[in-house]
């Protein structure tokens, strides 16, 4: 059976650090790429970008290039997502996704989700 | 910036049948954007409903359908069921980037 499973909510002050993960099983990591996905409270999907676990090959939306790091461990089966310095306006819940290829494959299977709220 | 438009809300009777379509800024949407449709009810993650146009997952309900219609991907239910009520969003790909439909409150009443 496949997963993808998030870790815990956050809460964190803005300028502080974050890395949230994605823990996969039931297939193959390094065959399928993973994708990040936020939504703001009360607002619709927004796709942040893409990670090939197998060579970290990344593709971000022009919207969170710069926000935002991808990487992922293959030992572990993990994949994350991480800022640098958070600021008010990422308070959102994320999901990571698998999906089959970079530019035309189905977005398949959802992590349950990770709840990041910044305040000061 | 591409902008991918949904109706932001429809209503269906229970029984009856809804298209949802979703349209892109850059023209018309053709099977090469490879919609994919997923359905998010509260507090919940999003599902996947259908992927490259009309193409369904294992999981999804045969009242559910995809298509290209005049321009436009779209997205049809068939004989909807109350626990259909949700929001459902599209995306569409461009290359190396997607873009997520703003999404339709679908409300079954």
């Amino acid at each position: 059976e496949v997963q993808l499973v998030q870790s815990g909510a956050e809460v964190k002050k803005p300028g502080e650090s974050l890395k949230i993960s994605c823990k996969v099983s039931g297939y193959i990591f390094t065959t399928y790429w993973i994708g990040w996905v936020r939504q703001m409270p009360g607002k619709g999907l927004e796709w942040m970008g893409i990670i090939y676990p197998s060579d970290s090959d990344t593709r971000y939306s022009p919207s969170f290039q710069g926000q935002v790091t991808f990487s992922a461990d293959k030992s572990i089966s993990t994949a994350y997502l991480q800022w640098a310095s958070l600021k008010t306006s990422d308070t959102a819940m994320y999901y990571c996704a698998r999906q089959t290829t970079d530019n035309s494959g189905p977005v398949e299977y959802w992590g349950q989700g990770t709840l990041v709220t910044v305040s000061s | 910036q591409t902008v991918v438009t949904q109706e932001p809300s429809l209503t269906v009777s229970p029984g009856g049948t809804v298209t949802l379509t979703c349209a892109s800024s850059t023209g018309a949407v053709t099977s090469g954007y490879y919609p994919n449709w997923f359905q998010q009810k509260p507090g919940q993650a999003p599902r996947a409903l259908i992927y490259s146009t009309s193409n369904k997952h294992s999981w999804t309900p045969a009242r559910f359908s995809g298509s290209l219609l005049g321009g436009k991907a779209a997205l049809t239910l068939s004989g909807v069921q109350p626990e259909d009520e949700a929001e459902y969003y599209c995306l569409l790909y461009y290359g190396s980037t997607q873009v997520f439909g703003g999404g339709t409150k679908l409300t079954v009443l």
